[in-house]
Formats: C-alpha cells, structure tokens, sequence
C-alpha cells in the first residue's frame, strides 16, 4: 500500500535550537519527493523536490535530503517565523501524490 | 503572474444544499487536483484529472463532484449527498508527478 508518514506530529524548539524532520515512505512508482510548508489557512507553499538517494537542497535554514526510504527536513537556528505545518509529499503511479500527515513546527522566541 | 485562483475564500451551505468550488489556473498545466484537509489532518485526495475532459475518482470522492472541461478550470461540486463537508479544500495542478504539485490558497467550506 502506498503510505506516507512524518513525524513526529509536533515539534517545540527553541529559537537556535536545531533539529530534523522525518518523511519515511512506501510508494510503488516513484517519481520524486516534496516539501511544502503551510501556514494556518493557507495552501501549501512548495519548498523542495528531491528525486534520487543522496541528493540534498537547501534554501535559508532549511536543507532536505533523500534516503531510499526516507527524507530529512533539518532546520538549522530556526526562527519564530519558521513556525508552520510542514508536509512531505510523494509522487507515484497515475499522475497521483501522496500528502503525509504534517509536522507542526512551532519555534519559541 | 502565473498561479492557480481558488474562490470563494469562505463559503457557506445550508445542509441539503449543493455548492461549487471554483479552481482557476493559467500555468498551462495538465493535471489538477482536489484535496480536502480536515482539522490536524493531512490531506485526501478527493478528484483528479491529468488532461481535459477527463478525471478520476480520489480516495474520497463520495459527495463530491468535478467537470474539465477546459485545461485551465476544475470546479468541485459539494453534494447533498456529503455527508460531513465541513473543511478546508484545496486545488492544485501539476505538469505531472515528476514536478510536484503547486496549491491555490483554499477555500473554507462550513455548513450552517
């Protein structure tokens, strides 16, 4: 069955406090994976696609990379404004995506 | 500028009521997309279609549903027959799969 998880489904940090995002996957087909963030209320805003093992892309604070069976969203020294819902997508047969649950980043001044 | 055009923002429906959700695009795309997003959840594809005049039923697509007719439109109609339509829905569209998905901003469906 095709499945997408993240976690964990929240996350506290600190403002500077590092950490990571996990996107683990079990999709037949696949053809690249995707980050978005989504603010509240809002549509999801695209951030990265990664396509092979072993490719990374970063923008900012942020820097994701690609296993063979999962993705890693770190975020270095966030910041308050960092503070989103982040989603991880894949996608798979028929032209279809795959959305994960979220995790909902939240980034103490 | 390019981008996909969801309106209206808010809607309200009176129960036994049907409602269109209207999506616009102008990044010449193929493919477009409905999702639903319930409170904490992620989201469910509800419709989807990858040329005009065509489109398939998602995971969710009980109570619901599209037209294509034109490549740059993809109206998602909320039936009397859904049950439970209380959410936030979401429009994408796609080159394909390889490029991933780009959204519009939503619209918040309520019943009243």
């Amino acid at each position: 069955e095709d499945q997408v998880t993240q976690s964990p489904e929240a996350l506290r940090l600190q403002e500077g406090e590092s950490s990571s995002l996990n996107c683990s996957y079990t999709v037949s087909g696949l053809r690249g994976l995707f980050w978005y963030r989504q603010d509240p209320g809002k549509g999801p805003e695209f951030l990265f696609t990664l396509y092979s093992a072993g490719e990374e892309k970063e923008k900012e604070r942020l820097k994701a990379t690609l296993t063979k069976k999962e993705s890693f969203l770190h975020i270095t020294a966030p910041k308050p404004e960092d503070s989103a819902t982040y989603l991880c997508a894949v996608g798979g047969n028929f032209n279809k995506f795959y959305f994960g649950s979220g995790t909902k980043l939240n980034v103490k001044p | 500028d390019g981008g996909i055009t969801q309106s209206p923002k808010y809607l309200f429906r009176k129960e036994g009521q049907n409602v269109t959700l209207s999506c616009e695009q102008n990044l010449n795309h193929d493919a477009m997309y409905w999702y639903r997003q319930d409170p904490g959840q992620g989201l469910r594809l509800i419709y989807y279609s990858q040329i005009v005049n065509d489109f398939q039923k998602g995971d969710i697509a009980e109570g619901y549903s599209v037209s294509r007719e034109k490549k740059e439109s993809f109206p998602l109609t909320v039936t009397s027959a859904q049950k439970n339509p209380t959410a936030f829905y979401l429009c994408a569209s796609s080159i394909d799969r390889n490029f991933g998905a780009f959204f519009g901003q939503g619209t918040r469906l309520t019943v009243v």
